[in-house]
């Protein structure tokens, strides 16, 4: 089945700066790569996704870039701001809606001000 | 857009005892639900798959006698966890698919069970 890897596992950033979260996935079939946004006791929220027919993805702040020889995929966030201190989780999934999400296994990111 | 109301949102019980959790659609057709299931400062782990009228399909390491999964309806899935005990405790969520946007995945607000 799907092995989804994501590093780094915490991550401090000044606010303004960009951080970045990787992931990797392991079944060739994973065509639908979203991310996930998940405050303290709340469901995930989708932040931004990608499908394997597009290498890139940019919604204001939010970037997605998706490798598929390589199998990897990446959120980028610039200038960041205290509100985005959150765990970003990565998923992946054969798409469909009918096949799971295999999530990775979360970043914690920090935006000290 | 695609609603999928859980209830409860959080739930005491006693250990031994049983405890449903409901997953509805309210405004599409959920033909498949995933149950997924998070420890603390975890990543959220799949713990079963089950489609309308089926029997659900469980993850290496889930008991399914312990975890009951019914999807009666298109629109309905519950999970009862029985026989309750204190390392059950976790938060769970379901996901629909079948339905509303991004390849169907919406998520549940998801319940916090504690076992006493």
């Amino acid at each position: 089945g799907e092995n989804v890897e994501q590093h780094p596992s915490t991550l401090s950033v000044q606010e303004g700066d960009s951080a970045v979260i990787k992931c990797t996935y392991s079944d060739s079939a994973s065509n639908y790569f979203p991310w996930y946004k998940q405050e303290l006791g709340k469901r995930p929220q989708l932040i931004i996704d990608i499908r394997s027919n597009v290498g890139e993805k940019k919604d204001q702040r939010i970037a997605v870039t998706l490798n598929k020889t390589a199998k990897h995929f990446s959120l980028h966030i610039t200038e960041t701001q205290p509100e985005d201190s959150a765990v970003y989780f990565c998923a992946a999934s054969r798409g469909s809606g009918n096949t799971p999400l295999v999530f990775g296994k979360g970043t914690r990111l920090s935006v000290i001000a | 857009g695609a609603v999928v109301s859980q209830h409860p949102s959080w739930v005491i019980c006693k250990s031994g005892t049983s405890v449903k959790i409901e997953c509805r659609s309210l405004d599409f057709q959920a033909t498949t639900m995933f149950w997924y299931r998070q420890f603390p400062k975890q990543s959220l782990m799949l713990m079963a798959t089950s489609n309308e009228g089926s029997k659900a399909t469980y993850e290496q390491g889930v008991e399914k006698d312990k975890f009951l999964i019914n999807h009666a309806s298109l629109t309905l899935s519950t999970l009862t966890v029985t026989s309750a005990h204190p390392e059950d405790s976790s938060f769970y969520i379901c996901s629909a698919g079948g339905g509303g946007t991004n390849y169907g995945y919406t998520f549940g607000s998801g319940t916090r069970l504690t076992v006493v």
